[in-house]
């Protein structure tokens, strides 16, 4: 079954300290898609990233960057240089594409940038 | 339209009230999806349609809940006889399966049952 886990909670860091968001998945199916998304106290929720499971490369965007690993199912996601806007829910999601297109989501970790 | 549009936006029923939850998706969408999101929890998914078929129902909690999407497009989530337990935000998505940023989401429904 498929499944997404966010074991941090909640987690509070000071303005321009680096933080890591962990995620680990399970699916039973060799293609799927991870997403993360941010939900700021507003409620929408963001498109951060979508990475397809052949796809293993790093990447980068600006200050954010996302580790995939297949062999530990892991898709962690790293703020550098984090800023007070940076405030928000971080969810991990999965979706199984060879069976349908819905998301599944993690619990969220709450990131809190103090000042 | 631009993005995915939910109304209302903050609905207050009294328990044993249907509401109904309006979605409109981007245009040309096939596929629209339903979540519940309870307070300081992640998104649970309630149903998905692709086109105006509904294709999986197995996250809608009891059958007081009941959607629709009659020609396509338009979705709407009705509640029968809400409880407290119902309160939530309820989250409308879309896709089409080629777009490089998946699922666009609505603004939400946030749903009080007093």
């Amino acid at each position: 079954a498929q499944k997404v886990t966010q074991a941090q909670t909640e987690i509070s860091v000071v303005e321009k300290e680096d933080v890591t968001l962990d995620c680990v998945y399970e699916t039973r199916d060799t293609t799927y898609y991870l997403f993360w998304y941010k939900q700021p106290p507003s409620g929408e929720l963001v498109f951060l990233i979508r990475r397809n499971s052949f796809d293993e490369q790093n990447e980068i965007s600006g200050r954010y960057s996302w580790n995939f690993q297949k062999s530990t199912s892991s898709f962690n996601f790293t703020i550098t240089a984090s800023q007070v806007v940076d405030s928000a829910v971080y969810f991990c999601a999965l979706s199984e594409a060879e069976r349908d297109d819905k998301i599944i989501f993690g619990k969220g970790t709450r990131l809190h940038i103090l000042p | 339209g631009a993005g995915v549009s939910q109304s209302p936006r903050y609905k207050v029923a009294k328990r044993g009230q249907d509401v109904a939850l309006r979605c409109d998706p981007i245009s040309g969408h096939v596929s629209l999806f339903w979540y519940q999101q309870a307070l300081g929890q992640g998104p649970e998914f309630l149903t998905y349609f692709q086109n105006e078929a509904q294709l999986d129902k197995s996250g809608l909690p009891s059958d007081r809940f009941f959607a629709e999407r009659p020609e396509g497009s338009v979705s709407t989530l009705k509640i029968q006889r809400t409880q407290q337990e119902d309160s939530a935000v309820y989250l409308c998505a879309s896709t089409d399966r080629s777009s490089f940023y998946g699922y666009t989401f609505g603004s939400g429904t946030r749903l009080t049952v007093v």
